[in-house]
């Protein structure tokens, strides 16, 4: 079977940088992908990590560690916009497994 | 970008009815669909991947017989709730992706469901 575990709720505030962290066991591995997702709103894409190191994208960064089965989603100049919950997920166009996610509450 | 419609965006029904779910691939071909569903407060489950022509394969502990997948086109894939019973009220959501175009789903902005 297929798990990802994330910390299930982190707080900060605004102007800070948080990290969340995703540890994944799969049977199968193509790529670790990180999602927004608002209250009763869709999920939105951030980022995808097919091969290890990071990617930056503007305030968000991804990094993967396939050798670990470890990732994080480095979120910098925190906005309260940004409190939402965060999933990450195994898997690309063909099937996506998703964590347990982290709700980020971003204070003032 | 790729958009994702759905349709409704809620819905009430009565327990033992039924009730049909539109996704829409707008401005894109999607060779496949997903199907999510998500509880209050929980991750996102797929309950099943369609392609376009095909059968849906349907995740374990999901009954086929009771959701029912069509994606009878590139761009439209539906999903039934059939008699519905409370404990189907649920947060659904579609994806789609074309094979051609990377790794990426487009998610629909989901249908909240509620059985009286």
């Amino acid at each position: 079977g297929q798990s990802l575990e994330q910390p299930s709720e982190v707080t900060a505030v605004e102007g800070a940088i948080v990290q969340i962290n995703c540890t994944y066991q799969t049977s199968g591995f193509y790529g670790l992908s990180w999602y927004q997702q608002h209250d009763g709103g869709a999920p939105t894409f951030l980022s995808y990590n097919a091969l290890d190191g990071l990617e930056e994208t503007g305030r968000f960064s991804s990094f993967l560690s396939r050798s670990d089965s470890y990732g994080y989603l480095l979120l910098q100049e925190l906005q309260m916009k940004d409190s939402a919950s965060y999933f990450c997920a195994v898997g690309g166009f063909q099937k996506l497994v998703f964590g347990t996610g982290t709700r980020l509450l971003v204070s003032p | 970008g790729a958009v994702v419609s759905q349709h409704p965006s809620w819905v009430i029904c009565k327990s033992g009815t039924s009730v049909k779910i539109e996704c829409r691939s707008l401005d894109f071909q999607a060779t496949t669909m997903f199907w999510y569903r998500q509880f209050p407060k929980q991750s996102l489950m797929l309950m099943a991947t369609s392609n376009e022509g095909s059968k849906a394969t349907y995740e374990q502990g999901v009954e086929k017989d009771k959701f029912l997948i069509n994606h009878a086109s590139l761009t439209l894939s539906t999903l039934t709730v059939t008699s519905a019973h409370p404990e189907d009220s649920s947060f659904y959501i579609c994806s789609a992706s074309n094979a051609g175009q990377g790794y990426e789903q487009y998610f629909g902005p989901g249908t909240r469901l509620t059985v009286t």
